[in-house]
């Protein structure tokens, strides 16, 4: 079965910095999404993405996400000068546009770390 | 806005029972879908059972069932003959519907229940 992938598995960065985590969704999905699970809590909604826009986000995504599909392939969560407490487990998922699909196949996750 | 609530931080039971795990939402939607989702410590995000709020028959699948209760908008997950690899973070999570695809839909996630079966 298809999935969805994410990279790199942890990511370790220095408060500042820029950081930039990837997905490959699965290739005939159509929307796309990016969740945040800090340690111990729940996951929450960060930014949905259709059509090479996004559709909705939480406020918790505030100016310092950006989001983007740069070649038809990757959908990336950039997060540009990275705090203590975007540490946090990052999920991407994406959708099919049919009924009686499982919907929003979760990738494994990519664990950031800021130090 | 749609809520989530799981009132079971934690539960833990025998390897071989039964166990059913709460959870309720609020919403004014009339159509939607409810999921569990199961995080082992892996920290994998793993479906495990969908509803369709607008099926009266409860899903199962193999040991998984769920009891969907719409009008007191209750959605328990009930794991039979539970087996170690059971233990993990359970998830509930609401998705509204729109038409008759799953359209461009956020999932809402409950706080969870971190469910330990016992040898």
């Amino acid at each position: 079965e298809p999935e969805v992938t994410q990279t790199p598995s942890h990511q370790v960065t220095q408060m500042g910095q820029e950081v930039i985590l990837r997905c490959v969704p699965i290739s005939n999905h159509l929307y796309f999404y990016w969740y945040r699970q800090i340690l111990g809590q729940k996951v929450e909604f960060l930014v949905s993405f259709y059509n090479n826009e996004i559709s909705e986000k939480s406020e918790i995504f505030d100016d310092q996400f950006s989001v983007e599909r740069p070649d038809g392939s990757n959908f990336t969560l950039k997060i540009r000068s990275t705090k203590l407490e975007d540490s946090a487990m990052y999920f991407c998922a994406s959708n099919p546009d049919r009924v009686g699909v499982r919907p929003q196949h979760f990738g494994d996750g990519t664990r950031l770390s800021i130090l | 806005a749609q809520t989530v609530t799981q009132s079971q931080p934690e539960m833990s039971v025998q390897e071989a029972e039964t166990v059913t795990l709460s959870c309720t939402y609020d919403t004014s939607e009339s159509n939607y879908y409810l999921f569990w989702y199961k995080q082992p410590p892996s920290r994998q995000m793993i479906l495990v059972i969908r509803q369709e709020a607008y099926k009266q028959q409860n899903a199962t699948e193999n040991r998984f069932s769920v009891n969907f209760q719409k009008a007191a908008k209750s959605f328990s997950l009930k794991i039979s003959d539970s087996q170690l690899g059971d233990t993990a973070m359970y998830f509930c999570a609401f998705m509204k519907r729109i038409g008759t695809n799953f359209g461009n839909e956020k999932l809402t996630f409950g706080t969870g229940t971190r469910l330990t079966i016992i040898p």
